[in-house]
């Protein structure tokens, strides 16, 4: 069945650094690839998306890029601050319907 | 910035109980969705709306299950006899998805907490 697969579970990185999550999907007729950010208790508020039709797309420190042919598609975070910390969730659509399949989640610590 | 709405925050019930979560989507949207994710795991799709009627459910969406549009704003999701394992926050969200080729973004509401005791 589609699935997408996310990695690492766990990210800790100094103040400053970057931090690059990574997520695969399986169904090769996803076309729409967003993430989302969520703090603890709260909801998952969307922080970038890209489609099928482009390999890169940047938001200040943020950036998703995604290799179709591979079917990975990642984001990176430059900079990071304290406030990044949360978990970040990647998701995929389905060719069948506009659900969406989440990826299994990743903790990203921001050490001051 | 408009955004989608759930209540109640948290929900406790008896197994076996029936519960209904509400949401009010974005005002403009045409589909809606109930995700549900258990503590500490991933977010996980129940159900679409659209046009009055279920577009897809999962397999987790099953009798015990119901959406229904009752009015032009709410959106509700029923669990008709709850179980232990239905404890999870419910996540309702909305997309406008005018374009048929394309998946549009989705806003999630701040969810519902439901306990199943």
């Amino acid at each position: 069945g589609e699935n997408v697969e996310q990695h690492p579970s766990t990210l800790s990185v100094q103040e400053g650094d970057s931090a690059v999550i990574k997520c695969t999907y399986s169904d090769s007729a996803s076309n729409y690839f967003p993430w989302y950010k969520q703090e603890l208790g709260k909801r998952p508020q969307l922080i970038i998306d890209i489609r099928s039709n482009v390999g890169e797309k940047k938001d200040q420190r943020i950036a998703v890029t995604l290799n179709k042919t591979a079917k990975h598609f990642s984001l990176h975070i430059t900079e990071t601050q304290p406030e990044d910390s949360a978990v970040y969730f990647c998701a995929a659509d389905s060719d069948s319907s506009y659900k969406l399949i989440f990826g299994s989640g990743t903790r990203l610590l921001v050490r001051p | 910035e408009p955004e989608v709405t759930q209540t109640p925050s948290h929900q406790v019930t008896q197994m076996g109980q029936e519960v209904i979560l509400r949401c009010v989507p974005i005002s403009n949207h045409l589909y809606f969705y109930w995700y549900r994710q258990i503590l500490g795991q991933k977010v996980e799709f129940l159900v679409s709306f659209y046009n009055n009627e279920i577009s897809e459910k999962s397999e987790i969406f099953d009798d015990q299950f119901s959406v229904e549009r009752p009015d032009g704003s709410n959106f509700t999701l029923k669990i008709r006899s709850t179980k232990l394992e239905d404890s999870a926050m419910y996540f309702c969200a909305s997309s406008t998805t005018g374009d048929p080729f394309s998946t549009d973004t989705q806003y999630f509401g701040p969810g519902t907490r439901l306990t199943v005791l």
